[in-house]
Order: C-alpha cells, then sequence, then structure tokens
C-alpha cells in the first residue's frame, strides 16, 4: 500500500463551484499534513498545513480524521487561478526533521 | 523571501556523461533535498542532507551521488548518466526547529539524457 494516497483526477469544475479532495495515508504514525500546490511546470509551494480540528484560510478549509487516516481540502467558490495539481503531504518522525513524503497529487481545472 | 535556486532550468546530456545539477539556498536552512519528479510517479526523494558534509539516501538514490560542501549548496550528481534519468530535478530547502516547517523548492532543471 502506498503511504499517500490520492485521486489524481483531472477534477474539471466550473468557476464558483465547491470541489473536496481527499487523500490517505498507511502509517498511523504521521504526525504533520500539509497541502501544497503546484501549478503547471513550476515547483511546489505550500498552501496550507493541516491540524486535527480543521483549519481555514479563506476559501480553502483543511481536515485530518485520524481514526480514518484522512485527509482532505476543500476549495469554495472556485476560481480560474486555482487550475493546479493539488500535492497531499505526510511527514513521519524518526527520519530526519523535514523529510515529507508525497502524494501524486490531484489535478484541478476550473473552466469559466 | 526564502529563495531556492538551481543552476539549470534545462539541461541536455548524453549517455554516460558526468552531470552536476546545483543548488543554492539564501536563508541559512538545514536541510536540504533532491527529488526527482515524473509524470504518473509524484515526487521522490533522492537524497537528503541535515548538514554539511552530511548526506542520507532517500527512496531512489541509485545512479546519484551528492555533495554539501557548504551549508547553502547542495550538488546532485549523476556519475553517468543514463536516460531513465531523464526528469524534473527539484531541490528543496528547510529549517530544522520549527514547528510544521515548509519546504522550499527550487523551479527545477528539466534533463533530458540522450
Amino acid at each position: 500500500r502506498k503511504e499517500v494516497e490520492q485521486d489524481p483526477g483531472p477534477f474539471n469544475v466550473p468557476e464558483g463551484a465547491t470541489v473536496a479532495f481527499n487523500c490517505t495515508y498507511s502509517n498511523s504514525a504521521s504526525q504533520s499534513f500539509f497541502w501544497y500546490r503546484q501549478d503547471c511546470r513550476k515547483e511546489p509551494k505550500l498552501l496550507m498545513s493541516v491540524y486535527s480540528s480543521g483549519n481555514e484560510d479563506g476559501r480553502f478549509t483543511a481536515q485530518l480524521n485520524r481514526a480514518s487516516q484522512y485527509i482532505s481540502l476543500l476549495i469554495r467558490d472556485s476560481k480560474l487561478s486555482d487550475s493546479a495539481t493539488y500535492l497531499c503531504v505526510v511527514r513521519n518522525y524518526g527520519g530526519s526533521q523535514g523529510n515529507l513524503i508525497f502524494g501524486k497529487g490531484t489535478k484541478l481545472s476550473v473552466k469559466p | 523571501d526564502v529563495k531556492v535556486t538551481q543552476s539549470s532550468r534545462y539541461l541536455v546530456k548524453r549517455t554516460g556523461e558526468k552531470v552536476f545539477l546545483e543548488c543554492v539556498q539564501d536563508m541559512d536552512h538545514e536541510n536540504m533535498f533532491w527529488y526527482r519528479q515524473d509524470p504518473g510517479l509524484g515526487l521522490r526523494l533522492i537524497y537528503f542532507s541535515y548538514d554539511v558534509k552530511m548526506k542520507e539516501k532517500g527512496d531512489i538514490p541509485e545512479g546519484y551521488s551528492v555533495s554539501r560542501e557548504k551549508k547553502e549548496r547542495f550538488s546532485l550528481i549523476l556519475e553517468s548518466a543514463s536516460t531513465n534519468q531523464t526528469s524534473m530535478y527539484l531541490c528543496a530547502s528547510t529549517k530544522t526547529g520549527v514547528k510544521d516547517n515548509e519546504q522550499f523548492f527550487g523551479p527545477g532543471t528539466r534533463l533530458t539524457v540522450l
């Protein structure tokens, strides 16, 4: 079983739609969770960290379910500029600090 | 702003050549990483370093070596390039001791081995 699994998509949605991405991780000892965003032909950049209590940043909401080993990202009122690949990322402590495990990404395309 | 730079955006080499990919970060980060990214396979860790002259193998170190002689610079070396090393190579850095520390990536080097 892969450590971090995501639906590759693509998710094709109209502007203004709400879209949700899910991710599962296999290591119950995973301790930190993130969503990174990668635009076409660009490097990944941190979108937001994911906390057990859930967290929100504007139109973006991230949630973590440790019991189910499941992470989600909700995007409300999608914009054309949200089109990108969203990478689910976990860190398992025990290795060198900062060592992340990346999912393969979910591609989002927002259409006019 | 944290800045991670890579020596080349595009590189074309021939099979058997020795290839050097350079990465420099300007934020005094202790940890540096080399990944390759391929369609359908995602980001895979090749090597990382948590201090000068220190290195650890990642998930796919075969065919690669690294060098970290200075804190700000982390080099990836392909001793004898092969066609299956054609890929996008991404360097990243992060600071030790910061909760939820972000990995900052360079712009990537797209390497083609002919």
